[in-house]
Protein backbone atom coordinates (compact mmCIF):
# COMPACT_ATOMS: atom_id res chain seq x y z
CA UNK A 1 0.00 0.00 0.00
CA UNK A 2 1.08 3.40 -0.97
CA UNK A 3 1.92 5.80 2.41
CA UNK A 4 1.31 9.95 2.21
CA UNK A 5 2.61 11.37 4.96
CA UNK A 6 1.78 15.37 4.86
CA UNK A 7 3.78 17.93 6.97
CA UNK A 8 3.80 20.14 9.27
CA UNK A 9 0.60 18.36 11.09
CA UNK A 10 -0.56 22.00 12.54
CA UNK A 11 0.66 25.17 10.93
CA UNK A 12 0.15 28.74 12.95
CA UNK A 13 -0.34 31.27 10.62
CA UNK A 14 -1.81 34.74 10.10
CA UNK A 15 -4.25 36.43 7.48
CA UNK A 16 -1.84 37.76 4.54
CA UNK A 17 0.72 34.90 4.89
CA UNK A 18 1.92 32.82 2.53
CA UNK A 19 1.49 29.02 3.44
CA UNK A 20 2.96 26.20 2.29
CA UNK A 21 1.90 21.83 3.06
CA UNK A 22 3.82 19.21 1.94
CA UNK A 23 2.55 15.52 1.33
CA UNK A 24 4.67 12.93 0.13
CA UNK A 25 4.63 9.33 -1.05
CA UNK A 26 6.01 6.11 0.04
CA UNK A 27 6.69 5.59 -3.92
CA UNK A 28 6.00 7.27 -7.03
CA UNK A 29 2.00 8.22 -7.95
CA UNK A 30 2.98 10.47 -11.10
CA UNK A 31 0.37 13.34 -10.48
CA UNK A 32 -2.52 11.07 -9.11
CA UNK A 33 -2.37 13.46 -6.17
CA UNK A 34 -5.54 15.57 -4.92
CA UNK A 35 -5.99 18.26 -1.82
CA UNK A 36 -9.17 18.81 -0.01
CA UNK A 37 -10.02 21.41 2.44
CA UNK A 38 -12.23 20.27 5.84
CA UNK A 39 -13.86 22.85 7.98
CA UNK A 40 -15.18 21.11 11.51
CA UNK A 41 -18.27 19.42 11.18
CA UNK A 42 -17.95 19.42 7.25
CA UNK A 43 -17.40 17.36 4.51
CA UNK A 44 -14.06 17.51 2.83
CA UNK A 45 -14.10 19.89 0.16
CA UNK A 46 -11.75 19.39 -3.47
CA UNK A 47 -9.12 22.08 -4.30
CA UNK A 48 -6.87 20.71 -6.75
CA UNK A 49 -6.56 17.46 -8.70
CA UNK A 50 -3.74 16.08 -11.05
CA UNK A 51 -1.32 17.53 -8.59
CA UNK A 52 -1.84 21.09 -9.80
CA UNK A 53 -5.45 21.36 -11.48
CA UNK A 54 -7.60 23.62 -9.64
CA UNK A 55 -11.18 22.60 -9.49
CA UNK A 56 -14.03 24.81 -10.60
CA UNK A 57 -14.39 27.20 -8.30
CA UNK A 58 -12.06 26.85 -6.16
CA UNK A 59 -9.71 30.72 -5.31
CA UNK A 60 -6.94 31.23 -7.40
CA UNK A 61 -5.02 31.96 -4.39
CA UNK A 62 -4.94 27.98 -4.17
CA UNK A 63 -2.30 26.40 -6.23
CA UNK A 64 -0.49 22.61 -6.22
CA UNK A 65 2.66 21.48 -7.53
CA UNK A 66 4.52 18.63 -7.63
CA UNK A 67 4.97 14.83 -9.00
CA UNK A 68 6.24 11.81 -8.18
CA UNK A 69 6.71 11.50 -5.01
CA UNK A 70 6.70 14.78 -3.21
CA UNK A 71 3.85 17.35 -3.66
CA UNK A 72 3.38 21.09 -2.17
CA UNK A 73 -0.06 23.08 -1.77
CA UNK A 74 0.57 26.83 -1.68
CA UNK A 75 -2.22 29.22 -0.36
CA UNK A 76 -0.58 32.64 -1.74
CA UNK A 77 -2.30 35.04 0.88
CA UNK A 78 -3.94 33.34 3.48
CA UNK A 79 -8.19 34.52 4.24
CA UNK A 80 -9.93 34.14 7.41
CA UNK A 81 -12.03 31.65 5.44
CA UNK A 82 -8.89 29.11 4.93
CA UNK A 83 -8.44 28.01 8.48
CA UNK A 84 -9.14 24.69 7.91
CA UNK A 85 -7.46 20.80 8.19
CA UNK A 86 -5.73 19.55 4.37
CA UNK A 87 -5.78 16.22 3.22
CA UNK A 88 -3.61 14.75 0.17
CA UNK A 89 -4.93 11.86 -1.53
CA UNK A 90 -3.43 9.58 -4.42
CA UNK A 91 -4.38 7.42 -6.27
CA UNK A 92 -3.08 4.01 -7.59
CA UNK A 93 -4.48 1.06 -9.02
CA UNK A 94 -7.72 1.19 -7.89
CA UNK A 95 -6.78 2.22 -4.41
CA UNK A 96 -7.25 5.55 -2.84
CA UNK A 97 -5.29 6.64 0.53
CA UNK A 98 -5.53 10.04 2.39
CA UNK A 99 -2.78 11.90 4.60
CA UNK A 100 -2.95 12.18 8.07
CA UNK A 101 -3.96 16.13 7.82
CA UNK A 102 -2.32 19.56 8.32
CA UNK A 103 -4.32 22.07 10.38
CA UNK A 104 -3.77 25.57 9.68
CA UNK A 105 -4.38 27.74 12.64
CA UNK A 106 -4.64 31.46 13.02
CA UNK A 107 -1.05 32.91 14.75
CA UNK B 1 -27.40 20.20 -8.07
CA UNK B 2 -26.10 17.07 -6.98
CA UNK B 3 -27.00 15.78 -3.56
CA UNK B 4 -25.88 12.69 -1.68
CA UNK B 5 -27.43 11.48 1.54
CA UNK B 6 -26.03 9.25 3.91
CA UNK B 7 -28.96 7.04 5.77
CA UNK B 8 -28.68 4.39 8.18
CA UNK B 9 -28.34 3.56 11.94
CA UNK B 10 -26.23 6.02 14.71
CA UNK B 11 -25.60 3.36 17.04
CA UNK B 12 -24.17 -0.54 16.27
CA UNK B 13 -23.60 -2.95 18.76
CA UNK B 14 -20.32 -4.60 18.39
CA UNK B 15 -20.06 -8.04 16.55
CA UNK B 16 -22.72 -6.63 14.78
CA UNK B 17 -23.02 -5.25 11.19
CA UNK B 18 -23.30 -1.38 9.96
CA UNK B 19 -25.62 -0.99 7.24
CA UNK B 20 -25.24 2.29 5.45
CA UNK B 21 -27.27 3.71 2.21
CA UNK B 22 -26.13 6.60 0.43
CA UNK B 23 -29.15 8.36 -1.98
CA UNK B 24 -28.15 10.35 -5.12
CA UNK B 25 -29.64 12.93 -6.35
CA UNK B 26 -29.60 15.60 -9.23
CA UNK B 27 -27.26 12.90 -11.27
CA UNK B 28 -28.06 8.83 -12.54
CA UNK B 29 -25.81 6.90 -10.48
CA UNK B 30 -25.57 5.05 -14.11
CA UNK B 31 -23.69 7.68 -15.23
CA UNK B 32 -20.71 6.33 -16.78
CA UNK B 33 -18.35 8.70 -16.28
CA UNK B 34 -18.46 8.35 -12.38
CA UNK B 35 -17.71 5.64 -9.52
CA UNK B 36 -19.33 6.00 -5.94
CA UNK B 37 -17.24 5.67 -2.69
CA UNK B 38 -17.40 5.41 0.87
CA UNK B 39 -14.55 6.90 3.16
CA UNK B 40 -14.61 7.18 6.79
CA UNK B 41 -13.41 9.52 9.95
CA UNK B 42 -13.34 8.57 13.31
CA UNK B 43 -13.50 11.41 15.71
CA UNK B 44 -10.58 14.01 15.53
CA UNK B 45 -8.84 11.97 12.90
CA UNK B 46 -8.45 12.02 9.24
CA UNK B 47 -10.30 10.46 6.60
CA UNK B 48 -9.99 6.43 5.45
CA UNK B 49 -10.90 5.22 2.09
CA UNK B 50 -13.48 2.38 2.68
CA UNK B 51 -14.56 1.07 -0.56
CA UNK B 52 -15.93 2.36 -4.33
CA UNK B 53 -18.33 1.16 -6.74
CA UNK B 54 -19.12 1.36 -10.64
CA UNK B 55 -22.65 1.28 -11.33
CA UNK B 56 -21.91 -2.34 -13.46
CA UNK B 57 -21.19 -3.12 -9.98
CA UNK B 58 -17.27 -3.65 -10.03
CA UNK B 59 -15.94 -2.83 -6.71
CA UNK B 60 -13.00 -1.75 -4.80
CA UNK B 61 -12.50 -2.17 -1.36
CA UNK B 62 -9.26 -1.05 1.15
CA UNK B 63 -7.24 -3.79 1.65
CA UNK B 64 -7.26 -3.35 5.40
CA UNK B 65 -11.06 -3.54 5.65
CA UNK B 66 -11.80 -6.23 2.62
CA UNK B 67 -12.59 -9.24 4.68
CA UNK B 68 -15.29 -7.25 6.33
CA UNK B 69 -17.17 -5.06 3.49
CA UNK B 70 -19.85 -5.09 1.01
CA UNK B 71 -20.22 -2.45 -1.29
CA UNK B 72 -23.62 -2.77 -3.55
CA UNK B 73 -25.65 -0.12 -5.82
CA UNK B 74 -29.25 -0.59 -6.69
CA UNK B 75 -29.84 1.38 -10.19
CA UNK B 76 -33.28 1.09 -9.44
CA UNK B 77 -33.41 3.32 -6.62
CA UNK B 78 -30.48 5.07 -7.30
CA UNK B 79 -28.59 4.79 -4.46
CA UNK B 80 -25.73 2.31 -3.34
CA UNK B 81 -24.78 1.24 0.00
CA UNK B 82 -22.41 0.03 2.40
CA UNK B 83 -22.31 -3.35 5.00
CA UNK B 84 -19.14 -3.67 7.16
CA UNK B 85 -19.75 -6.79 9.04
CA UNK B 86 -18.30 -7.75 12.84
CA UNK B 87 -17.73 -3.89 13.70
CA UNK B 88 -15.69 -3.15 17.03
CA UNK B 89 -15.18 0.13 19.00
CA UNK B 90 -12.70 1.09 16.36
CA UNK B 91 -15.25 1.49 13.55
CA UNK B 92 -16.58 4.80 15.46
CA UNK B 93 -16.19 6.50 13.03
CA UNK B 94 -18.74 9.66 10.53
CA UNK B 95 -19.03 7.52 7.39
CA UNK B 96 -19.10 10.01 3.91
CA UNK B 97 -20.56 8.71 0.74
CA UNK B 98 -19.17 11.06 -2.46
CA UNK B 99 -18.82 10.89 -6.28
CA UNK B 100 -15.86 9.78 -7.16
CA UNK B 101 -14.42 11.27 -10.90
CA UNK B 102 -12.35 9.24 -12.77
CA UNK B 103 -10.10 9.61 -15.43
CA UNK B 104 -8.16 6.48 -16.36
CA UNK B 105 -5.09 8.80 -17.54
CA UNK B 106 -5.00 11.85 -14.99
CA UNK B 107 -6.93 11.35 -11.76
CA UNK B 108 -9.30 9.68 -9.59
CA UNK B 109 -10.88 11.96 -7.05
CA UNK B 110 -13.64 12.63 -4.98
CA UNK B 111 -15.70 15.27 -6.18
CA UNK B 112 -19.00 15.62 -4.43
CA UNK B 113 -20.26 14.58 -0.26
CA UNK B 114 -22.60 13.51 1.35
CA UNK B 115 -22.43 15.67 4.58
CA UNK B 116 -21.53 12.38 6.54
CA UNK B 117 -23.53 9.89 9.44
CA UNK B 118 -22.14 9.56 12.67
CA UNK B 119 -21.74 5.85 13.46
CA UNK B 120 -20.79 4.48 17.26
CA UNK B 121 -20.61 1.56 17.74
CA UNK B 122 -21.41 0.43 21.29
CA UNK B 123 -22.94 -2.14 23.22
Amino acid sequence: DIQMTQSPSTLSASVGDRVTITCRASQSISRWLAWYQQKPGKAPNLLIYKASSLESGVPSRFSGSGSGTEFTLTISSLQPDDFATYYCQQYNSYSWTFGQGTKVEIK
Amino acid sequence: QLQLQESGPGLVKPSETLSLTCTVSGDSISNTNYYWGWIRQPPGKGLEWIGSIYYSGYTYYNPSLKSRVTISVDMSKNRFSLKLSSVTAADTAVYYCARLRYSGNDYAIFDYWGQGTLVTVSS
